[in-house]
């Protein structure tokens, strides 16, 4: 079974410009999270998905956005890049049989976006 | 920062040695789960322990639930140096929304 799938994996953006993240999840898991990972910051939440509808969304700006298809596929896009954005951005999927988080998460590797 | 506390932040111990760390919690839950990351990568599950439950063992590991507390402990017997990795607790608030502990990072020596 292959695992969760992050594309890319490294990318280097200047500031003002928008980037696009893809998380493909295990197969029959309907649930997707995405989580920034900084020295100073720790691994903060971003978003949740579960059958294309957002669920919860941690606290960030709103230039920070994301969607599910209905293939369990997951995109986040963050617009105006600005230098503190620079991170490993990391997504995880879960098979939910009750939608409820109950389950472990399975990580993807991890996309490494430098702002520059 | 929505993250929880997790001690100590690093932890240097001899192979052979046991690590403990630590995470507390603020809400209720219904289960917590240990995570381990090696190097900046991606998170391997180790161990998910529910509300109901007090001790869990897999392995090497054995993580403990006090919900009266607010706490759970997780315990590396036996340490090799392939353990060396930082450790993050993970739970979810009501709403879906995931919480990590501030992670510990643990060095073994060889």
């Amino acid at each position: 079974k292959a695992g969760v799938t992050q594309t890319p994996r490294y990318l280097i953006k200047t500031r003002g410009q928008q980037v696009t993240l893809s998380c493909s999840p295990i197969s029959g898991h309907r649930s997707v999270s995405w989580y920034q990972q900084t020295p100073g910051q720790g691994l903060q939440f971003l978003f949740e998905y579960f059958s294309e509808t957002q669920r919860n969304k941690g606290n960030f700006p709103g230039r920070f956005s994301g969607r599910q298809f209905s293939n369990s596929r997951s995109e986040m896009n963050v617009s105006t890049l600005e230098l503190g954005d620079s991170a490993l951005y990391l997504c995880a999927s879960s098979f939910l049989r009750d939608g409820l988080m109950n389950t472990e998460a399975f990580f993807g590797q991890g996309t490494r976006l430098t702002v520059v | 920062s929505q993250q929880g506390e997790e001690d100590p932040q690093a932890l240097s111990i001899q192979e052979g040695e046991n690590a403990t760390m630590n995470c507390s919690y603020k809400t209720s839950i219904n289960n917590l789960q240990w995570y381990r990351q090696n190097s900046g990568r991606g998170l391997v599950h180790l161990i998910l322990i529910r509300s109901n439950e007090r001790e869990k063992h897999s392995g090497r590991l054995r993580v403990t639930l006090d919900t009266s507390k607010k706490s759970s402990s997780l315990l590396i017997t036996a340490s090799r140096a392939a353990d060396t990795a930082s450790y993050f607790c993970l739970y979810y608030t009501g709403g879906f929304k995931t919480i990590f502990g501030a992670g510990t990072r643990l060095f073994v020596k060889a």
